[in-house]
């Protein structure tokens, strides 16, 4: 079992549209979760951190459950913009405060 | 821009070889990450470097080490060099403090290829 999971995608979705994307993982010693957006061939940009109490920023809302072990990343009124591949991050102290990615699930908004 | 710099940015091995890969962490940063991304994947966790000392390391072969310098840049060897080695390498720096609050920026990264 992978330790970071994702919806599988591609998510295909028209402007305008909200869409969530879903993420869990399996060690229940992971201290940060994040998402980051990478767009095609190039490096992977810090979206926004995740905390247990929910957080916003402007369009996106991400939200953690750490009984769960669940991560959600919700993005309404796409833009074509927002086109681009999501990770779902987790930080763990284990092996030096490595990030752990998921695969990524990849958007594509269309007008 | 994170101020994080990479170089090469493309780079054509051949099985067997062995490459250095360099990375610039930005200013006032103290820890260097490297991470492979295969087509497809997310990027792995190779090793993490603070301070001139490896801090951590994940599960990548002893043909793939590293260094860091008294200037927090860092250097990512790979000898002996295999066909699934071809990947995007991602170097990250952060200012760690202690406890895991810090942000890992990410370079451009250096395409590889490996025929």
């Amino acid at each position: 079992r992978k330790e970071v999971e994702q919806d599988p995608g591609p998510f295909n979705v028209p402007e305008g549209a909200t869409v969530a994307f879903n993420c869990t993982y399996s060690n229940s010693a992971s201290q940060s979760f994040f998402w980051y957006r990478q767009d095609c061939r190039k490096e992977p940009k810090l979206l926004m951190s995740v905390y247990s109490s929910g957080n916003e920023d402007g369009r996106f809302t991400a939200q953690l459950n750490r009984a769960s072990q669940y991560i959600s990343l919700l993005i309404r009124d796409s833009k074509l913009s927002d086109s681009a591949t999501y990770l779902c991050v987790v930080k763990t102290r284990e092996y030096g405060n490595k990030l752990v990615f998921g695969a990524g699930t990849i958007l594509r908004v269309k007008s | 821009e994170t101020g994080v710099t990479q170089s090469p940015t493309h780079l054509i091995k051949t099985r067997g070889q062995q490459v250095t890969l360099r990375c610039s962490s930005q200013s006032g940063h103290n820890t260097v990450s490297w991470y492979q991304q295969a087509l497809g994947q997310g990027p792995q966790f190779i090793f993490q470097y603070y301070r001139e000392e490896e801090n951590g390391r994940g599960n990548f072969p002893p043909r793939f080490s590293g260094l860091q310098f008294p200037n927090y840049s860092s250097e990512l060897n790979v000898n002996a060099l295999e066909l699934d080695d071809s990947a995007l390498y991602l170097c990250a720096s952060s200012l760690w403090r202690g406890g895991g609050t810090d942000t890992q920026y990410f370079g451009p990264g250096t395409r590889l290829t490996v025929l």
